[in-house]
């Protein structure tokens, strides 16, 4: 079955230390990927999305994610994490719907 | 612009309560889902429609109903409500299933059955 997984539950990091958001997918053929953040009682943000192109692909509020199609990985990361950036992650991808990886919980202290 | 609208934001039911989650559009999107999200779960999709009188399952269809009869609206209907369809629902558009355009989210449903 096509999935995509986020293998942490919670990352935490100091601010001002680079970040990493981990994604694995499982999809056949060419897949269009995304991330979404959420934060605490509020609806879900675009951050970035891969559909084809360049594996390198910047977002909103810094953020960027990598596609590496020979590790099958999206990976979200920000060189400089702020206190601001803590809120929910999550990965998804899209076919017939769009559909989520369980999120992780992203934690910056200052 | 209103994006994607879902009203109420909070409502309380009684177990074996019907009702109607409502969600709206603008943009006229021919894509639009539902998904409920619990912790530790994730978002999973409870329905979606690729446009008006096409509907289909996603993960979690059991207990839930939906139809389009226009391209604006995607209304989600609990039939029989249960304690553990409580949950945040949220609606979402896009202009298609692919998202190349992005997907649009409401702001949310929080839903308590007791």
């Amino acid at each position: 079955a096509q999935s995509v997984a986020q293998p942490e539950d919670q990352v935490n990091v100091a601010e001002g230390n680079p970040l990493t958001v981990k994604c694995t997918y499982s999809v056949s053929g060419n897949p269009y990927l995304f991330w979404y953040v959420q934060y605490p009682n509020r609806g879900l943000q675009f951050l970035l999305k891969y559909i084809t192109g360049d594996n390198l692909v910047k977002g909103s509020y810094g953020f960027e994610a990598e596609f590496n199609k020979s590790q099958t990985s999206f990976h979200l990361k920000k060189p400089s994490a702020l206190v601001s950036d803590s809120a929910l992650y999550f990965c998804a991808y899209s076919g017939t719907a769009l559909i989520f990886g369980k999120g992780t919980t992203l934690s910056v202290s200052s | 612009n209103a994006g994607v609208t879902q009203t109420p934001k909070f409502q309380v039911l009684k177990t074996g309560q019907s009702m109607t989650l409502q969600c709206a559009q603008d943009m006229n999107h021919e894509y639009m889902s539902w998904y409920r999200q619990d912790p530790g779960m994730g978002l999973r999709l409870i329905h979606y429609s690729v446009g008006a009188g096409i509907t289909d399952q996603g993960e979690v269809p059991n207990g839930y109903n939906v139809s389009r009869s226009t391209t604006e609206d995607f209304p989600l209907r609990l039939l029989s409500a249960a304690p553990s369809q409580t949950s945040v629902y949220f609606c979402a558009s896009s202009y298609s299933a692919a998202g190349e355009y992005g997907y649009t989210f409401g702001s949310g449903t929080r839903l308590t059955v007791v």
